[in-house]
């Protein structure tokens, strides 16, 4: 079946610019999620979508950066005012969150670059 | 606080040896652990999971075990070959089922 899609799949964007990165999840999976990735690094968690919830943004690294997610599926992540050190993958990841746990399903990535 | 760490940022193996990747974490409420293989130019791709009530699950080539008292796991792949050349990472959800954390990464390199 369809996997997590994320688009565009590279964006090259001037500093100071805004940037809109989407995110497509696993259709019926409550939960999304948003991590950035620099070059050769771990994942670092951004923000969390949870059905209905107050989303977890205590991963968002300032207030240049902020997410929606519409109806319950779409989520776009937005950057504003682009930094160079903000260059990264933006990755997305969905699961259905039921009473057990289970693993995140990955897109894969949107690699951001700010010159 | 809570992190999930490697021992060893990068690991060459010959192909067809068994591999051996360490983790350790250090929150002991974590009752969920999975790994994931993450190719060049891909997003993170789920292996296999195990839950703290297991000490061990065997998926097809790989084995996750897990060592509670030591807060270790590792992921064995037997028969190693040029596909399982990646980035593995562990990661856990800290004893809650929020946010998702990952340790930074061992990259394995097959040598045929």
């Amino acid at each position: 079946g369809a996997g997590v899609s994320q688009s565009p799949s590279n964006k090259v964007t001037e500093k100071g610019k805004d940037v809109e990165l989407r995110c497509d999840p696993i259709s019926g999976h409550t939960a999304l999620y948003w991590y950035r990735q620099s070059l050769g690094q771990g994942l670092e968690f951004l923000i969390y979508f949870q059905g209905n919830s107050a989303p977890d943004k205590s991963g968002l690294p300032s207030d240049r950066f902020s997410a929606e997610r519409t109806g319950g599926s779409v989520s776009t992540l937005t950057i504003q005012r682009t930094q160079q050190e903000d260059s990264a993958v933006y990755l997305c990841a969905s699961r259905y969150r039921g009473s057990f746990n289970s693993p995140l399903h990955f897109g894969n990535g949107t690699r951001l670059t700010v010159t | 606080g809570e992190s999930v760490g490697l021992h060893l940022p990068t690991l060459s193996v010959q192909e067809g040896d068994n591999s051996i990747i360490n983790c350790a974490y250090s929150n002991s409420a974590s009752d969920y652990f999975i790994w994931y293989k993450q190719e060049s130019g891909k997003g993170p791709q789920f292996i296999i999971d195990i839950r703290s009530n297991m000490d061990k699950r065997q998926g097809q080539r790989v084995t996750v075990l897990l060592n509670k008292t030591v807060k270790h796991l590792s992921l064995q792949i037997a028969a190693t070959q040029p596909g399982d050349s990646a980035v593995y990472f562990c990661a856990d959800y800290g004893g809650s089922q929020g946010n998702l954390i990952f340790g930074k990464g061992t990259k394995l390199s097959v040598k045929p």
